[in-house]
């Protein structure tokens, strides 16, 4: 069995300030991670994945997560918000080599000028 | 390359009417999804397809009748629409079992 909780429904930062969205997660396996970002009335875009490799994975746009596998965390960060990150970023995980992803509620990003 | 590609975009219904969404991909991906996102629940499975004539079910399948007769084309049915299935669908393809999945930009069903 595996889930997400993603810490926080939603997150608001000034432009120009570092970014932090909170994902733990509970698998049965070793697992796969990702997060993806959805932009209002858009599709699901892959923001990056970790597959157990490096636990530090940069993915698009400046963000990154670093996995921890003691703390069963995938958090995911940005140094410094655009305004264009303004969007909702789902925390998803699978177990390797398997098709059923298993989704975090979603954090809503608002970012002040 | 579209990758994946939904229609229609928008869509009202009203109770016990039908309708098909349709999924294309332009990926040659083997295994197709189809998701619904409703708010504050993150994205469900419906049903997947691991390959041309191949359909299962997902997470929340009932209600919903799933066909692949091609390879590229993954069609989601409502044959009795029901208020609570007003939802945002999203379709989705992946090579493998694992990989990355590409979503498409979603269609938007209100059931009145």
């Amino acid at each position: 069995a595996q889930s997400v909780t993603q810490l926080d429904s939603h997150v608001s930062v000034s432009e120009g300030t570092p970014v932090l969205l909170r994902c733990n997660y509970s698998s049965s396996y070793s697992p796969s991670l990702f997060w993806y970002v959805q932009h209002p009335n858009k599709g699901l875009q892959l923001l990056l994945k970790y597959t157990s490799a490096a636990t530090l994975v940069k993915g698009i746009n400046g963000f990154e997560a670093e996995f921890k596998k003691s703390e069963t965390s995938f958090h995911l960060t940005k140094p410094s918000a655009h305004m264009s990150d303004a969007a909702e970023y789902f925390c998803v995980v699978s177990p390797t080599n398997d098709y059923k992803l298993s989704f975090g509620a979603g954090t809503t990003v608002t970012v002040r000028a | 390359n579209a990758g994946v590609t939904q229609t229609p975009k928008f869509r009202v219904l009203k109770t016990g009417q039908s309708m098909t969404l349709l999924c294309a991909q332009d990926m040659n991906h083997e295994y197709m999804y189809w998701y619904r996102q409703d708010p504050g629940m993150g994205l469900r499975l419906i049903h997947y397809s691991v390959g041309e004539g191949t359909t299962a079910k997902g997470e929340v399948p009932d209600g919903y009748n799933v066909s692949r007769l091609k390879k590229q084309n993954f069609l989601l049915g409502l044959e009795s629409a029901a208020p609570s299935q007003t939802s945002v669908y999203f379709c989705a393809s992946s090579q493998l079992a694992g990989e990355t999945q590409y979503f498409g930009p979603g269609t938007r069903l209100l059931v009145l």
